[in-house]
């Protein structure tokens, strides 16, 4: 059974980078049927895409984060990766990663991380 | 972006109750649309794929409706663990998008 589970620094001061990692156990992340996701969701609020990776290593990211995104993929790992840039309180939220079918719904998620902004 | 509203924000119910939720996009998105229930502290969890389709092990009271702009989730009959919030997404367009969620509690 495929498990995802996010790791990384919880807390992140103004303007750095928020860096985390999704591990994938119980899967290979390099099948070319699924796409793997951020998304994050702010304290009492709803959820927000953040963007995906395929396999192939093609990424899409939401515009409203600009080009502080980069989305990647560690084969070797089986892992892939969310490097946020320049954050700001509104940042502060609850990570997680997910898996989609192709570009469908997302079927399988990790527990999230929560990740805090401070200045 | 493609915009999703729903209606009600939130609303009260008793067990047993038809509980029902709609979901409107600002533009056609055909079929694309997931629903989600997501209980306080816990990631989402994918219920309802392409309007209509239920996951598989999701309870059959649980149905959902809809094409084009307008989209319904339904909950037959309100059991004490379909307490939670849930969200419809759009998968039409690029970016994903969500709706704001619609909270469920008991009356």
């Amino acid at each position: 059974q495929l498990q995802l589970r996010e790791s990384g620094s919880g807390l992140v001061k103004s303007s750095q980078t928020l860096s985390l990692t999704c591990a994938v156990s119980g899967g290979s992340i390099s099948s070319g049927a699924y796409s793997w996701s951020w998304v994050r969701q702010p304290p009492g609020k709803g959820l927000e895409w953040i963007g995906y990776i395929f396999h192939s290593g093609h990424t899409y990211s939401n515009p409203s984060l600009k080009s502080r995104v980069t989305i990647s993929l560690d084969r070797s790992k089986n892992q892939f990766s969310l490097k946020l840039t320049s954050v700001t309180a509104a940042d502060t939220a609850v990570y997680y990663c997910a898996r989609s079918r192709g570009v469908s719904g997302f079927d399988i998620w990790g527990q999230g991380t929560m990740v805090t902004v401070s200045s | 972006d493609i915009q999703m509203t729903q209606s009600p924000s939130s609303l009260s119910a008793s067990v047993g109750d038809r509980v029902t939720i709609t979901c409107q996009a600002s533009q056609d998105i055909s079929n694309y649309l997931n629903w989600y229930q997501q209980k306080p502290g816990k990631a989402p969890k994918l219920l309802i794929h392409d309007a209509s389709n239920l996951e598989i092990g999701v309870p059959s009271r649980f149905s959902g409706s809809g094409s084009g702009t307008d989209f319904t989730f339904t909950i037959s009959s309100l059991q004490p663990e379909d307490i939670a919030t849930y969200y419809c997404q759009q998968y039409d367009n690029l970016p994903f998008t969500f709706g704001p969620g619609t909270k469920v509690d008991f009356k």
